[in-house]
């Protein structure tokens, strides 16, 4: 069971916007900031987003992410058929003195 | 750019410890935090914890009596061991660079508890 909650799933059509949330709680997003991350199947996961809403040099601005109390989104606009991965929201949890991912969402691009 | 390999067993029998190295390449382990995270198959990710080259850890809660983190700085490695291990510690380990994960990662070691 993680600690953060995300959907199991989600799905847009090419041109699309998808948004995936993530959940969690006073003692992590409530007070640390949220990276998300992305991963194709077989590889490592990568680095997509950085405190709340800063994307990383060569990430492409299609991405963006908010953060609103316990809650987080992240936002693929625009959505082309390469970015079908598996997305993950992460936060320091202070209560567990750990880093805690959520529980991931696959992207399908219909 | 860093870039990091793991390298070590990819069958460890119940109840032994499970050993992995990850050795770094195009920087110094003593410039930044390393940390190590887990996935097992078909699973989300879990974050194993941090190390720098100083020897300071943090661990997972969940895992910290039995996982040990060291350094090697004259070989740029880093090394985790997991001891106790059962079929639920089968998982493709990674390291990465950061406290938490923010910059490059291995890409990733399949580790199988067997027998």
């Amino acid at each position: 069971q993680s600690v953060l909650t995300q959907p199991p799933s989600a799905s847009g059509t090419p041109g699309q916007t998808v948004t995936i949330s993530c959940y969690g709680s006073s003692s992590n997003i409530g007070s640390s900031s949220v990276n998300w991350y992305q991963q194709f199947p077989g590889t490592a996961p990568k680095l997509l987003i950085y405190g709340d809403h800063q994307r990383p040099s060569g990430v492409p601005g299609r991405f963006s992410a908010s953060k609103s109390g316990t809650s987080a989104s992240l936002a693929i606009s625009g959505l082309p058929s390469e970015d079908e991965a598996d997305y993950y929201c992460a936060a320091w949890d202070d209560s567990l003195n750990a880093f805690v991912f959520g529980s991931g969402t696959k992207v399908t691009v219909l | 750019q860093v870039q990091l390999q793991e390298s070590g067993p990819g069958l460890v029998k119940p109840s032994e410890t499970l050993s992995l190295t990850c050795t770094v390449s195009g920087a110094s382990i003593r410039s930044y935090y390393w940390s190590w995270i887990r996935q097992p198959p078909g699973k989300g990710l879990e974050w194993i914890g941090y190390i720098y080259y100083s020897g300071s850890t943090g661990y997972n809660p969940s895992l910290k009596s039995r996982v040990t983190f060291s350094v090697d700085t004259s070989n740029n490695q880093l090394s985790l061991r997991l001891s106790s291990v059962t079929a639920a510690d089968t998982a493709v380990y990674y390291c990465a660079n950061g406290v938490v994960p923010t910059g490059s990662w291995g890409q990733g070691a399949l580790v199988t508890v067997s027998s």
